[in-house]
């Protein structure tokens, strides 16, 4: 398996509601990465996570929780979220010691 | 912390000419420096990528060079076709020295059309 899966593929959430994103890969890479992308812009780096644990935090509000259960799975918690916080959410993965990485197709997130 | 700029923002070429992108970094410890497409609702792609101890690389259509005193890279698509039209993104990155992973700073993207 050479794919980074991402579920939901839509989300529509009101700005009081609890929703998880989730993100699945099986190329066996132990550094897995969250990033924001707004319309017409560049994809921005939220968390990095290696060997399930997180690396980097680019000082994202509390409303965003990331999780990485396994080194297979990542999650991110969302709660109370704004409006401004619609965007197309993108997962991916890489070899800890590597550069490529791989994004997942992405969850289009509308916070209402 | 690391700023990519990327140029132009939109181009527009004739199906069969070349196309230029080009990007500068500011962090000299970036030696990591991809080249993702993005087709409209799909996921980024990478094309090519290029590493600081390389001054150029190619595959087939697509080029990549880099003049690491200037801090300067670009991409180069030759006999364009439509099928080349979508949003190119240029990054750096610099590996994590603790803790693993690394950071990818993207450009602002190019809007590249391909006309017939």
């Amino acid at each position: 398996d050479t794919e980074v899966t991402q579920t939901p593929k839509h989300l529509v959430m009101g700005m009081t509601n609890k929703k998880s994103l989730k993100c699945e890969q099986h190329m066996g890479h132990r550094a897995m990465y969250w990033y924001k992308q707004k319309a017409k812009k560049p994809p921005e780096l939220m968390f990095v996570y290696s060997y399930e644990k997180l690396s980097i935090n680019e000082s994202v509000p509390s409303r965003f929780s990331p999780e990485c259960p396994n080194s297979s799975l990542l999650n991110l918690h969302l709660h109370a979220l704004q409006p401004e916080d619609s965007a197309l959410y993108l997962c991916a993965s890489s070899q800890v010691l590597d550069y490529e990485q791989f994004f997942g197709p992405g969850t289009r997130l509308t916070v209402l | 912390g690391e700023n990519v700029e990327q140029h132009p923002s939109t181009l527009s070429v004739q199906e069969g000419d070349s196309a230029v992108i080009k990007c500068t970094y500011s962090d000299s410890a970036s030696n990591y420096f991809p080249w993702y497409k993005q087709e409209l609702g799909k996921r980024p792609q990478l094309i090519i990528d290029i590493r600081s101890n390389v001054g150029e690389k190619k595959d087939q259509r697509i080029a990549v060079t880099l003049n690491k005193t200037a801090k300067h890279f670009s991409l180069h698509i030759t006999e364009t076709q439509p099928e080349d039209s979508a949003v190119y993104f240029c990054a750096a990155s610099r590996r994590k020295v603790t803790g693993g992973g690394n950071k990818l700073t993207f450009g602002t993207g190019t809007q590249l059309k391909v006309e017939l």
